[in-house]
Protein backbone atom coordinates (compact mmCIF):
# COMPACT_ATOMS: atom_id res chain seq x y z
CA UNK A 1 0.00 0.00 0.00
CA UNK A 2 0.73 3.82 -0.29
CA UNK A 3 3.83 4.61 2.29
CA UNK A 4 5.43 7.74 3.23
CA UNK A 5 9.22 7.29 3.94
CA UNK A 6 11.21 10.23 5.45
CA UNK A 7 14.95 9.87 5.98
CA UNK A 8 16.92 10.73 7.84
CA UNK A 9 15.51 9.29 10.70
CA UNK A 10 17.91 11.11 12.76
CA UNK A 11 20.03 14.17 12.02
CA UNK A 12 22.83 15.26 14.31
CA UNK A 13 23.62 18.60 13.16
CA UNK A 14 26.40 21.44 14.54
CA UNK A 15 25.00 24.76 15.59
CA UNK A 16 24.81 26.83 12.71
CA UNK A 17 25.29 24.56 9.90
CA UNK A 18 22.53 23.83 7.04
CA UNK A 19 20.76 20.20 6.49
CA UNK A 20 17.81 19.01 4.46
CA UNK A 21 15.39 16.13 5.07
CA UNK A 22 13.54 14.49 2.55
CA UNK A 23 10.50 12.75 2.47
CA UNK A 24 9.09 10.19 -0.12
CA UNK A 25 5.71 8.90 -1.39
CA UNK A 26 5.19 5.73 -3.74
CA UNK A 27 2.26 7.66 -5.29
CA UNK A 28 1.33 10.52 -6.14
CA UNK A 29 0.23 13.16 -3.21
CA UNK A 30 -2.46 15.57 -3.75
CA UNK A 31 -0.58 17.36 -1.01
CA UNK A 32 2.13 17.04 1.49
CA UNK A 33 2.11 18.64 4.91
CA UNK A 34 5.15 19.32 7.46
CA UNK A 35 4.81 18.98 10.66
CA UNK A 36 7.14 19.72 13.89
CA UNK A 37 6.89 18.06 17.44
CA UNK A 38 9.16 19.59 19.75
CA UNK A 39 10.55 16.90 22.23
CA UNK A 40 7.80 16.24 25.08
CA UNK A 41 5.40 17.98 22.72
CA UNK A 42 2.59 17.61 20.60
CA UNK A 43 2.96 17.81 16.44
CA UNK A 44 2.53 21.62 15.21
CA UNK A 45 1.59 21.96 11.41
CA UNK A 46 4.20 24.19 9.60
CA UNK A 47 2.32 24.34 6.07
CA UNK A 48 1.14 22.57 3.19
CA UNK A 49 2.30 22.38 -0.32
CA UNK A 50 -0.15 21.65 -3.18
CA UNK A 51 1.32 22.53 -6.46
CA UNK A 52 3.71 20.42 -8.54
CA UNK A 53 7.62 22.15 -7.86
CA UNK A 54 6.15 24.61 -5.11
CA UNK A 55 8.27 26.05 -3.09
CA UNK A 56 7.69 27.93 0.24
CA UNK A 57 9.50 29.68 3.12
CA UNK A 58 9.42 30.25 6.37
CA UNK A 59 12.28 32.43 7.72
CA UNK A 60 15.13 29.72 8.05
CA UNK A 61 13.19 26.97 6.54
CA UNK A 62 12.26 25.68 3.09
CA UNK A 63 10.03 23.23 1.82
CA UNK A 64 9.79 22.12 -1.62
CA UNK A 65 7.37 19.73 -3.64
CA UNK A 66 8.94 17.70 -5.79
CA UNK A 67 7.61 17.83 -9.74
CA UNK A 68 6.60 14.67 -9.53
CA UNK A 69 4.66 15.14 -6.33
CA UNK A 70 5.27 12.19 -4.66
CA UNK A 71 8.39 13.35 -2.65
CA UNK A 72 9.53 16.60 -0.42
CA UNK A 73 12.26 17.87 1.07
CA UNK A 74 12.55 20.50 4.40
CA UNK A 75 16.29 22.30 4.34
CA UNK A 76 17.18 24.37 7.22
CA UNK A 77 19.22 27.07 6.96
CA UNK A 78 21.50 28.07 9.80
CA UNK A 79 20.15 25.55 12.40
CA UNK A 80 19.36 27.17 16.07
CA UNK A 81 19.03 25.19 19.44
CA UNK A 82 15.12 26.18 18.28
CA UNK A 83 15.03 23.95 15.75
CA UNK A 84 15.55 20.70 17.60
CA UNK A 85 12.50 18.34 17.17
CA UNK A 86 10.96 15.29 15.49
CA UNK A 87 9.82 16.99 11.59
CA UNK A 88 6.89 15.24 10.15
CA UNK A 89 5.74 15.35 6.65
CA UNK A 90 2.53 13.92 5.88
CA UNK A 91 -0.11 13.06 2.82
CA UNK A 92 -3.26 11.64 2.08
CA UNK A 93 -3.42 8.16 1.42
CA UNK A 94 -5.86 7.73 -1.58
CA UNK A 95 -6.24 3.55 -0.49
CA UNK A 96 -8.05 4.41 2.15
CA UNK A 97 -10.24 6.95 1.54
CA UNK A 98 -7.68 9.99 1.64
CA UNK A 99 -6.82 9.47 5.32
CA UNK A 100 -3.87 11.65 6.17
CA UNK A 101 -0.77 9.24 6.64
CA UNK A 102 2.39 10.27 8.72
CA UNK A 103 5.94 9.45 7.46
CA UNK A 104 8.38 7.96 10.37
CA UNK A 105 9.86 11.83 10.72
CA UNK A 106 13.03 13.50 11.25
CA UNK A 107 14.95 13.66 14.66
CA UNK A 108 16.69 16.25 14.68
CA UNK A 109 19.45 17.12 17.55
CA UNK A 110 21.24 20.66 17.38
CA UNK A 111 25.00 20.30 19.06
CA UNK A 112 26.20 23.76 20.23
CA UNK B 1 -9.12 30.72 22.81
CA UNK B 2 -9.62 27.87 20.57
CA UNK B 3 -8.12 24.58 20.41
CA UNK B 4 -8.14 20.47 21.92
CA UNK B 5 -7.58 19.66 25.06
CA UNK B 6 -6.54 16.13 26.18
CA UNK B 7 -7.18 15.60 29.82
CA UNK B 8 -5.23 14.47 31.79
CA UNK B 9 -1.11 14.75 30.97
CA UNK B 10 -0.24 11.95 32.86
CA UNK B 11 -2.44 8.81 33.63
CA UNK B 12 -1.33 5.25 35.61
CA UNK B 13 -2.93 2.42 36.01
CA UNK B 14 -3.07 -1.40 37.15
CA UNK B 15 -2.56 -3.90 34.08
CA UNK B 16 -6.07 -5.50 33.70
CA UNK B 17 -7.96 -2.06 33.96
CA UNK B 18 -9.91 -0.28 31.38
CA UNK B 19 -8.94 3.22 31.20
CA UNK B 20 -10.39 6.26 29.30
CA UNK B 21 -8.81 9.37 27.88
CA UNK B 22 -10.39 12.35 27.02
CA UNK B 23 -10.69 14.25 24.46
CA UNK B 24 -12.30 17.54 23.47
CA UNK B 25 -12.29 20.43 20.85
CA UNK B 26 -14.35 23.75 20.59
CA UNK B 27 -12.93 24.33 16.89
CA UNK B 28 -15.69 23.33 15.39
CA UNK B 29 -14.63 20.45 13.60
CA UNK B 30 -16.00 17.44 11.88
CA UNK B 31 -13.27 15.07 12.06
CA UNK B 32 -11.62 13.95 14.83
CA UNK B 33 -8.60 11.53 15.26
CA UNK B 34 -6.66 9.15 17.71
CA UNK B 35 -3.18 8.28 17.41
CA UNK B 36 -0.50 6.52 19.43
CA UNK B 37 2.99 7.34 19.53
CA UNK B 38 5.93 5.50 21.06
CA UNK B 39 9.22 6.45 22.03
CA UNK B 40 11.19 7.21 19.02
CA UNK B 41 8.70 6.24 16.35
CA UNK B 42 5.93 8.21 14.32
CA UNK B 43 2.14 8.14 14.52
CA UNK B 44 -0.13 5.50 14.10
CA UNK B 45 -3.67 5.88 13.84
CA UNK B 46 -5.95 4.02 16.06
CA UNK B 47 -9.37 5.12 15.27
CA UNK B 48 -10.96 8.22 13.33
CA UNK B 49 -14.63 10.18 13.26
CA UNK B 50 -15.35 11.88 10.09
CA UNK B 51 -18.82 13.08 11.80
CA UNK B 52 -20.63 12.91 15.22
CA UNK B 53 -22.02 9.78 15.61
CA UNK B 54 -19.44 7.78 13.05
CA UNK B 55 -16.12 6.34 13.48
CA UNK B 56 -14.07 3.75 12.07
CA UNK B 57 -10.88 1.64 12.86
CA UNK B 58 -7.56 2.75 11.93
CA UNK B 59 -4.30 0.92 11.68
CA UNK B 60 -4.17 -0.58 14.95
CA UNK B 61 -7.46 -0.21 16.44
CA UNK B 62 -7.09 -3.87 18.53
CA UNK B 63 -7.63 -3.21 22.19
CA UNK B 64 -9.12 0.23 21.96
CA UNK B 65 -12.81 1.30 21.72
CA UNK B 66 -14.67 5.13 20.80
CA UNK B 67 -17.57 7.02 21.02
CA UNK B 68 -18.52 10.42 18.83
CA UNK B 69 -21.85 11.44 20.53
CA UNK B 70 -21.02 14.99 21.05
CA UNK B 71 -19.13 17.12 17.82
CA UNK B 72 -16.52 18.02 20.06
CA UNK B 73 -16.16 14.92 22.21
CA UNK B 74 -14.19 11.88 20.83
CA UNK B 75 -12.72 9.42 24.09
CA UNK B 76 -10.48 6.89 23.78
CA UNK B 77 -10.54 3.50 25.85
CA UNK B 78 -7.64 1.57 26.39
CA UNK B 79 -9.41 -1.85 27.10
CA UNK B 80 -7.59 -4.65 29.12
CA UNK B 81 -7.22 -6.67 25.53
CA UNK B 82 -4.71 -3.98 24.45
CA UNK B 83 -1.34 -5.90 24.83
CA UNK B 84 1.16 -2.84 25.00
CA UNK B 85 -1.34 -0.39 26.46
CA UNK B 86 2.06 2.25 27.88
CA UNK B 87 2.33 5.37 25.38
CA UNK B 88 1.76 8.76 24.31
CA UNK B 89 -1.40 9.09 22.89
CA UNK B 90 -2.90 12.29 20.82
CA UNK B 91 -5.92 13.53 19.90
CA UNK B 92 -6.11 15.31 16.85
CA UNK B 93 -9.16 17.22 14.78
CA UNK B 94 -9.67 18.64 11.59
CA UNK B 95 -12.11 20.48 9.63
CA UNK B 96 -13.17 18.06 7.58
CA UNK B 97 -12.02 14.29 7.36
CA UNK B 98 -10.30 14.58 4.07
CA UNK B 99 -6.16 14.19 3.74
CA UNK B 100 -6.29 17.64 2.06
CA UNK B 101 -7.20 19.64 5.79
CA UNK B 102 -4.28 19.85 8.29
CA UNK B 103 -4.98 18.44 11.48
CA UNK B 104 -5.02 20.52 15.17
CA UNK B 105 -3.41 18.19 17.74
CA UNK B 106 -4.20 17.97 21.42
CA UNK B 107 -1.46 18.38 24.01
CA UNK B 108 -1.08 14.44 24.55
CA UNK B 109 -1.52 12.01 27.42
CA UNK B 110 1.09 9.72 28.58
CA UNK B 111 -0.36 6.26 29.76
CA UNK B 112 2.09 3.97 31.81
CA UNK B 113 0.02 0.45 32.81
CA UNK B 114 1.92 -1.45 34.91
Amino acid sequence: GQQVMQIPQYQHVQEGEDFTTYCNSSTTLSNIQWYKQRPGGHPVFLIQLVKSGEVKKQKRLTFQFGEAKKNSSLHITATQTTDVGTYFCAGPRRAAGNKLTFGGGTRVLVKP
Amino acid sequence: DGGITQSPKYLFRKEGQNVTLSCEQNLNHDAMYWYRQDPGQGLRLIYYSQIVNDFQKGDIAEGYSVSREKKESFPLTVTSAQKNPTAFYLCASSPRWLGNYEQYFGPGTRLTVT
